[in-house]
């Protein structure tokens, strides 16, 4: 059974300051690693991905990936009301189709 | 450059009947997945389609099957339809046919059965 792990939140912290959503995954075949938001009533959009261990920035998000450790981790400095939604991690493998966490829901407090 | 287009957007369907839906991708990708959404289960894969061809599959019964065309569309059909398919159907995009790729998600149909 291949999972992908998150705490399902809710995760809420201030505006301004940095929030750091965590995932595990079981199946060490895994390759690719994908971050997505999701605003309730919307489709994932994707945010970030990452494929080779250490740190991946792209303005106010850095995934991170440890694959001896099988964690990935999304940090958002800066946070602002608008990143408030449930974020998605999800493990690409061999098989060419993604397993997703059921997300971390992460509000910010104005 | 259009993104992914799932229709019809909602759908309220009766217990036994079947459904059909479709899923355009982004022009020139070739592979399509399905995913079905409920808030209990997250986002659980259904299959994908590249080149026409059904390539995976998840743990879904056989009541739910899909098909691609060769201009890449892709339809899902959920035959007599339970209660608990009542979910959020999306399908996401990709350019490759790797797991390296990112994916692309449609807007989703979102089905109700009554």
């Amino acid at each position: 059974q291949k999972e992908v792990e998150q705490n399902s939140g809710p995760l809420s912290v201030p505006e301004g300051a940095i929030a750091s959503l965590n995932c595990t995954y079981s199946d060490r075949g895994s390759q690719s690693f994908f971050w997505y938001r999701q605003y309730s009533g919307k489709s994932p959009e994707l945010i970030m991905f990452i494929y080779s261990n250490g740190d991946k920035e792209d303005g106010r998000f850095t995934a991170q990936l440890n694959k001896a450790s099988q964690y990935v981790s999304l940090l958002i400095r800066d946070s602002q009301p608008s990143d408030s939604a449930t974020y998605l991690c999800a493990a690409g493998g061999g098989a060419n189709n993604l397993f997703f966490g059921t997300g971390t829901r992460l509000t910010v407090i104005p | 450059k259009a993104g992914v287009t799932q229709t019809p957007r909602y759908l309220i369907k009766t217990r036994g009947q079947q459904v059909t839906l479709s899923c355009s991708p982004i022009s020139g990708h070739r592979s399509v997945s399905w995913y079905q959404q409920t808030p209990g289960q997250g986002l659980q894969f259904l299959f994908e389609y590249f080149s026409e061809t059904q390539r995976n599959k998840g743990n879904f019964p056989g009541r739910f099957s899909g098909r691609q065309f060769s201009n890449s569309r892709s339809e899902m059909n959920v035959s007599t339809l339970e209660l608990g398919d009542s979910a959020l159907y999306l399908c996401a995009s990709k350019g490759q046919g790797n797991s390296l790729t990112e994916a692309f998600f449609g807007q989703g149909t979102r089905l109700t059965v009554v």
